[in-house]
């Protein structure tokens, strides 16, 4: 399975941009790149994906390396609600392994109000 | 619109009952997963369905647990005869379907879970 590697841990000041990194050197070339969030007691929150292209969407922004190896979730201004773990996932488009999403670690992200 | 409701919120049960978690995922949304997450781990993926059809029970930890979905909506998780080892929170996701097989794109939304606490 393709996998990723994000850092531990990051720290943002509130209205501040954050990036979040995440290296995907195995990627294969049908791979989705997913982000989704988990806040404390509540479920995972679907963050952006993309494919190949860099994306935005209301949430966040998506920036996608061009040899694909690696990805950078853009949050444009860190809120408080913004404090969660983050999730850097890829997912085939079809076929065995699309449908499970399998967390690692993730990126646990503080904002300092 | 309504996300995903899942039911109870909370439960807490005596090991060696049964229980049943219910999952009511977003109107119109084909595809829906059970997961569990146990305290501090990541997410451990149970079943998979398309419509009322469960194409993946793999991550079905032992033939206690079960599942099942009616009219391509609701769906329920079955634990019988619980152990301490099944206390966890369990989570239910859906998602759109484009047909033929292809749902990597589809993001999958989740609801808030069931905390399930065996004593």
């Amino acid at each position: 399975d393709a996998k990723t590697t994000q850092p531990n841990s990051m720290e943002s000041n509130e209205e501040e941009p954050v990036h979040l990194p995440c290296n995907h050197s195995t990627i294969s070339g049908t791979d989705y790149i997913h982000w989704y969030r988990q806040l404390p007691s509540q479920g995972p929150e679907y963050v952006i994906h993309g494919l190949t292209s860099n994306v935005n969407n209301r949430m966040a922004s998506l920036a996608i390396a061009e040899d694909r190896k690696s990805s950078t979730l853009i949050l444009h201004r860190a809120t408080l609600r913004d404090a969660a773990v983050y999730y850097c996932i890829l997912r085939p488009y079809s076929g065995a392994g699309s449908y499970q999403l399998t967390f690692g670690k993730g990126t646990k992200l503080s904002v300092i109000p | 619109g309504a996300g995903v409701s899942q039911s109870p919120s909370n439960k807490v049960t005596e090991k060696g009952k049964d229980v049943e978690l219910r999952c009511d995922p977003i109107s119109g949304h084909t595809a829906l997963y059970w997961y569990r997450q146990s305290l501090g781990q990541g997410l451990e993926f149970l079943i998979y369905f398309q419509g009322n059809s469960a194409p993946d029970k793999s991550g079905l930890p032992s033939d206690r647990f079960s599942a099942e979905r009616t009219g391509g909506s609701v769906s329920t998780l079955t634990i019988q005869r619980t152990q301490q080892e099944d206390s966890a929170v369990y989570l239910c996701a859906s998602s759109l379907n484009v047909g033929q097989g292809v749902i990597g794109n589809q993001p999958q939304h989740f609801g808030d879970g069931t905390r399930l606490s065996i004593l």
